[in-house]
């Protein structure tokens, strides 16, 4: 089963701060997902990545970036925090080559924007 | 823009019956259907998955009842355990973009002992 952590699991940031979201899986899958999560919206996917080098927008990705500089690496990065921002986020991983559909979940990190 | 939707959004059963949890999507360009089972304080982990071109898939206690006509699913939970109390999220995928899935809202099950 894939392994997929992510650092920091709690933050705090403050409004206008820099925030970088680490994400880290070890099974050598090709696709990592960012989402975001909210009470009454679900899962919504902010970025994803066929692999090294590579990112995608998401269905909301106003105001993230991702960065995806190996196979096992996947950043999500806010470069102005705004209090919307506030959120759990979750960071997932895929393997093309055996379909893809299945997605392993990270623990989750918590930001708080003050 | 393609939409999961999910009913009912909070759902309690006792302890030995069989809770079902509904789903209903608009795009007909999905094709796989995974519901994914996820614990206060944890990602989410795939619990069980169907493709559209079966009616139904059953793993254990867990069984997905797929009506490709009416674009809808269900999932079934049979002699419902208070271990199984967490929230499902139904989810489709069209096979395109990285596989993209679009996950619903979710359904809140509680099991009462």
């Amino acid at each position: 089963e894939a392994a997929v952590t992510q650092s920091p699991r709690n933050k705090v940031a403050v409004t206008g701060g820099k925030v970088t979201l680490s994400c880290n899986q070890t099974n050598n899958h090709n696709n990592m997902y960012w989402y975001r999560q909210d009470t009454g919206h679900g899962l919504r996917l902010i970025h994803y990545s066929y692999g090294a080098g590579s990112t995608e927008k998401g269905d909301i990705p106003d105001g993230y970036k991702a960065s995806r500089p190996s196979q096992e690496n996947f950043s999500l990065i806010l470069e102005l925090a705004t209090p919307s921002q506030t959120s759990v986020y979750f960071c997932a991983s895929g393997d093309a080559r055996t379909g893809g559909y299945e997605q392993y979940f990270g623990p989750g990190t918590r930001l708080t924007v003050l | 823009q393609q939409q999961v939707r999910q009913s009912p959004q909070s759902l309690t059963v006792w302890e030995g019956e069989t809770a079902i949890l509904n789903c209903s999507y608009e795009d007909s360009t999905f094709n796989y259907f995974p519901w994914y089972q996820q614990f206060p304080g944890e990602g989410p982990a795939l619990l069980i998955s169907i493709r559209s071109v079966s009616d139904k898939k059953e793993d254990g206690r867990f069984t997905i009842f797929f009506n490709k006509r009416e674009k809808k699913l269900s999932l079934h939970i049979t002699d419902s355990q208070p271990g199984d109390s967490a929230t499902y999220f139904c989810a489709a995928s069209a096979g395109t973009n990285a596989y993209k899935v679009i996950f619903g809202k979710g359904t809140h099950l509680h099991v009462l002992p």
